[in-house]
């Protein structure tokens, strides 16, 4: 059974960093692509980021480029969101998501974790 | 960035009905287009993909079709189960941007 527990969410000022991990576990997690997805809630869905299985590849939405950075260990199968320069609208849960497709990354979400939650406020 | 149209936001229908959720993209997307489905407290769920790809282990009441720029997500008969919070997502190009969603209710 895939298994993905993400960490270190929390409430943090405008501006400061924050450092989200996920564990992953109950499927070969270097044969797929990873994600991160947020949602305000209440609200809709938002793609954040994603990371080849090689990690040759990184995406990020708009929103959080130049501020976020996605990584990936294979060894200890996890997942890392190293947010800086968090605004007040970064607030939202935040999923970690395992690609559908094995190999290269489709995009298509097909595993989700319950998210951890990040508030900025001051 | 593509920009992607759930119709209706919000949707009341009984158990049994046949409903259709119209989801319309900005500029052509293909087939790279997928449904996913949120019950409130949950995690979302694939429940199509390619347009009309039917998840394994999905039942065959959810089907999905179109291409291009407008797609339909159809749920026949549906079951008490399925009233939830659907949204579509194109994979089509960055960024993968996600449908406002359309919320089915219980009529």
């Amino acid at each position: 059974e895939v298994q993905l527990v993400e960490s270190g969410g929390g409430l943090v000022q405008p501006g400061r960093s924050l450092r989200l991990s996920c564990a992953a576990a109950g499927f070969i997690f270097d044969d797929y692509a990873m994600h991160w997805v947020r949602q305000v809630p209440g609200k809709g869905l938002e793609w954040v980021s994603g990371v080849s299985w090689t990690s040759d590849s990184l995406r990020y939405a708009d929103s959080v480029k130049g501020r976020f950075t996605i990584s990936r260990d294979n060894a200890k199968k996890s997942l890392h969101l190293q947010m800086n320069s968090l605004r007040v609208e970064d607030t939202a849960l935040y999923y970690c998501v395992k690609d559908f497709r094995a190999g290269s990354a489709s995009y298509v979400f097909g595993h989700w974790g319950q998210g951890t939650p990040v508030t900025v406020s001051s | 960035d593509i920009r992607m149209t759930q119709s209706p936001s919000s949707l009341s229908a009984s158990v049994g009905d046949r409903v259709t959720i119209t989801c319309r993209a900005s500029q052509s997307v293909s087939d790279y287009l997928n449904w996913y489905q949120q019950k409130p407290g949950k995690v979302p769920k694939l429940l199509i993909y390619a347009a009309s790809s039917l998840r394994s282990g999905v039942p065959s009441r959810f089907s999905g079709s179109g291409s291009g720029t407008e797609f339909t997500l159809t749920i026949t008969s549906l079951q008490p189960e399925d009233f939830a919070t659907y949204y579509c997502q194109q994979t089509y190009t960055s960024p993968y941007t996600f449908g406002q969603g359309t919320k089915l209710e219980i009529k």
